[in-house]
């Protein structure tokens, strides 16, 4: 149980072009689902909280216009990295929220922008 | 902004040697998690404790809360190459389930 996937695994687009990461929680109900980026070598940073039905909360530094973040149901969050530049490369990995104390992570989605 | 520092960063050690990896904040935290994460991966949650004090083993891992909720430790009996990895805490406050990651600490077990 407690399955999460991300779509697409991995992703290269060229710079100025806008990228959408899919993120669902298989065999469970997720109110709460988590963005995070991860550079090489270095530990997950939080982007954004996503509840479903409402506006997502962002970090601070996270721009909300670049990061687009919509969970428009219990099982699907999307991020969408708007007008993507080369800085945006990154790892990017969703978590969903079960009974609100535990995460369970995506395999996480490689952008490359070019 | 709560940091979880862990330690050591980078760990290289011999199949079947034994080893602790540190979790230390100073601020409290309801529950503590523990990832491994491979390359390329996501976080995989090892185990979760919410006591203070609390240990939990599983197979040849041993898991401590500390007493205070500020600190965990992750002690590995035997290491064995499949236990290399990225190994991540997470603390947790209340019911928001919102995490805060450690620092990282990076396994490599070798033959």
């Amino acid at each position: 149980g407690a399955v999460v996937s991300q779509h697409p695994s991995r992703v290269i687009c060229k710079s100025g072009t806008s990228v959408k990461i899919e993120c669902r929680s298989l065999d469970f109900q997720a109110t709460t689902m988590f963005w995070y980026r991860q550079f090489p070598k270095k530990s997950l940073m939080l982007m954004a909280t996503s509840n479903e039905g409402s506006k997502a909360t962002y970090e601070q530094g996270v721009e909300k216009d670049k990061f687009l973040i919509n969970h428009a149901s219990l099982t699907l969050s999307t991020l969408t990295v708007t007008s993507a530049h080369p800085e945006d490369s990154s790892f990017y990995i969703c978590s969903a929220s079960l009974l609100m104390v535990e995460q369970f992570f995506g395999p996480g989605t490689r952008l490359t922008v070019l | 902004t709560q940091l979880l520092e862990q330690s050591p960063q980078f760990l290289s050690i011999q199949e079947g040697e034994n080893l602790t990896v540190y979790c230390n904040s100073s601020s409290v935290f309801s529950s503590l998690q523990w990832y491994r994460q491979e390359p390329g991966e996501g976080p995989v949650l090892l185990v979760t404790v919410v006591t203070g004090g609390e240990v939990k083993k599983l197979k040849r891992l041993t898991f401590q809360f500390g007493d205070a909720r500020k600190d965990s430790s992750l002690h590995i009996t035997a290491a064995q190459p499949g236990d290399t990895g990225l190994y991540l805490c997470a603390g947790g406050k209340g019911t928001a389930s919102k995490l805060t990651f450690g620092t990282g600490t990076r396994l490599q077990v070798t033959l």
